[in-house]
């Protein structure tokens, strides 16, 4: 099973907008609506942030904002801060209780 | 609040085998499933694995049959992955992760352990 396809990275100055694209197959991203997406900073555990393509956990911020069209999952994240700057990840269900995960866009605050 | 704790670091020599425990506190495993990812070095995460405590049931991804066991222990709240036959290439930080009954995602996350495979 392929690794869902991620941007290497993006960048965006304080207050902007940024969004990150991950595309995978009809098999995983485009077959059901359980994309979720993870925060990573190095050294920590991994932070749910969207779940069920556009749903967010309680705490986290409205600025964060998860949507998919066909075989395309994206997070986009809005009024960028600086504390925002970390690795993350998308991850899909890909039917019979597998998973794939991208391989991690590290957004960079300027 | 659930949270996940992990064992520490491990060395291992080629050929040999690892086990990594996360201890569940906050909650009950048997309502839950837990699952096993990981991270070589400069690489994304990978998901490897789950055992579901409601069920018994196991799923491992292709690429660790035959070399992945994961199971849990509910009497103590304890999740186990144990790899096997290890190389190099295994060098990783190893991450257990909850998903709550049905759900498809996966919180929280555990501190990770980092296993070094080295001769």
């Amino acid at each position: 099973q392929s690794a869902l396809t991620q941007p290497r990275s993006v960048s965006g100055s304080p207050g902007q907008s940024v969004t990150i694209s991950c595309t995978g197959t009809s098999s995983d991203v485009g077959g059901y609506n359980y994309v979720s997406w993870y925060q990573h900073h190095p050294g920590t555990a991994p932070k749910l942030m969207i779940y069920d393509v556009g749903k967010r956990p309680s705490g986290v911020p409205d600025r964060f904002f998860g949507s998919k069209s066909g075989n395309t999952a994206s997070l986009t994240m809005s009024g960028l801060q600086a504390e925002d700057e970390a690795d993350y990840y998308c991850c899909s269900y890909a039917g019979s209780y597998t998973w794939v995960f991208g391989g991690g866009t590290k957004v960079t605050v300027l | 609040q659930v949270q996940l704790v992990q064992s520490g670091a491990e060395v291992k020599k080629p050929g040999a085998s690892v086990k990594v425990s996360c201890k569940v506190s906050g909650y009950t495993l048997t309502e839950l499933s837990s699952h096993w990812v990981r991270q070589a070095p400069g690489k994304g995460l990978e998901w490897m694995g789950s055992f579901n405590a409601e069920d018994g049931e196991t799923v491992y991804a292709q690429k660790f049959l035959g070399r992945l066991t994961v199971t849990a222990d509910t009497s103590t709240d304890t999740a186990h992955m144990e790899l096997s036959s290890l190389r190099s290439e295994d060098t990783a930080v190893y991450y257990c992760a909850l998903a709550a009954g049905g759900t498809r995602w996966f919180s929280p996350w555990g501190q990770g352990a980092l296993v070094t495979v080295s001769s």
